[in-house]
């Protein structure tokens, strides 16, 4: 298994442009999630999905969409990059057990907008 | 309002002692906690999880203890090796469904050889 892959690895944009961020997973796993990391505030989520055709908001969603139209794939969309956007981002999924949402993370992507 | 907190940005510890890392939450619907370890450059990696119906949990060299009164858990590592130097993340899932992560800001271990 390849686990949770993220493309790609770097980032750089210019305020104003769009750009997908790719999230896979091949563990069959329900739930899937994207979180950002900035410098002393510790993971933030951003969007996540408890299946197929499912979405929701976190805590910080402004500025990102994501859409899952299969178990495997949860892309995150910027619209338009803000360089408050400037973060390293990460995907993580999990099974729905009993264990506490025991998410498996991806390597991230670390995006620099100018 | 920040419901998961971890109040030591950093913390050094010697070889083969023990690292006591810290985490207080304000929210009782938390049912379960979980430790994240980070490595730079890389993705967390859970590491240990306890829910709020125990009170300690064992796995190897960690332990994690949860007193819910005080609405505290720390994690135990005994003995600590420079392999454990890491940002570590404490999170709490709340109860009710949305099985949605609430994650600390972190602390610095740093375990000096």
């Amino acid at each position: 298994n390849a686990g949770v892959t993220q493309t790609p690895k770097f980032q750089v944009l210019k305020t104003g442009q769009s750009m997908t961020l790719q999230c896979a997973q091949d563990m069959n796993h329900e739930y899937m999630s994207w979180y950002r990391q900035d410098p002393g505030m510790g993971l933030r989520l951003i969007h996540y999905s408890v299946g197929a055709g499912i979405t929701d908001q976190g805590e910080v969603p402004n500025g990102y969409n994501v859409s899952r139209s299969t178990t495997e794939d949860f892309p995150l969309r910027l619209l338009s990059a803000a360089p408050s956007q400037t973060s390293v981002y990460f995907c993580a999924s999990s099974l729905l057990t009993t264990r506490g949402n025991e998410q498996f993370f991806g390597p991230g992507t670390r995006l620099t907008v100018l | 309002d920040q419901q998961v907190k971890q109040n030591s940005p950093s913390l050094s510890v010697q070889e083969g002692r023990i690292s006591i890392l810290n985490c207080d939450y304000t929210n009782s619907m938390f049912d379960y906690f979980l430790w994240y370890k980070k490595y730079p450059a890389e993705g967390p990696t859970f590491l240990i999880s306890i829910s709020s119906i125990k009170d300690k949990n064992e796995d190897g060299r960690f332990t994690v203890f949860l007193n819910k009164s005080a609405k505290h858990l720390s994690l135990h590592i005994v003995p600590s090796q420079p392999g454990d130097s890491a940002v570590y993340f404490c999170a709490a899932r709340e109860q009710g469904g949305s099985e949605k992560l609430v994650f600390g800001k972190g602390t610095k271990l740093t375990v000096n050889p």
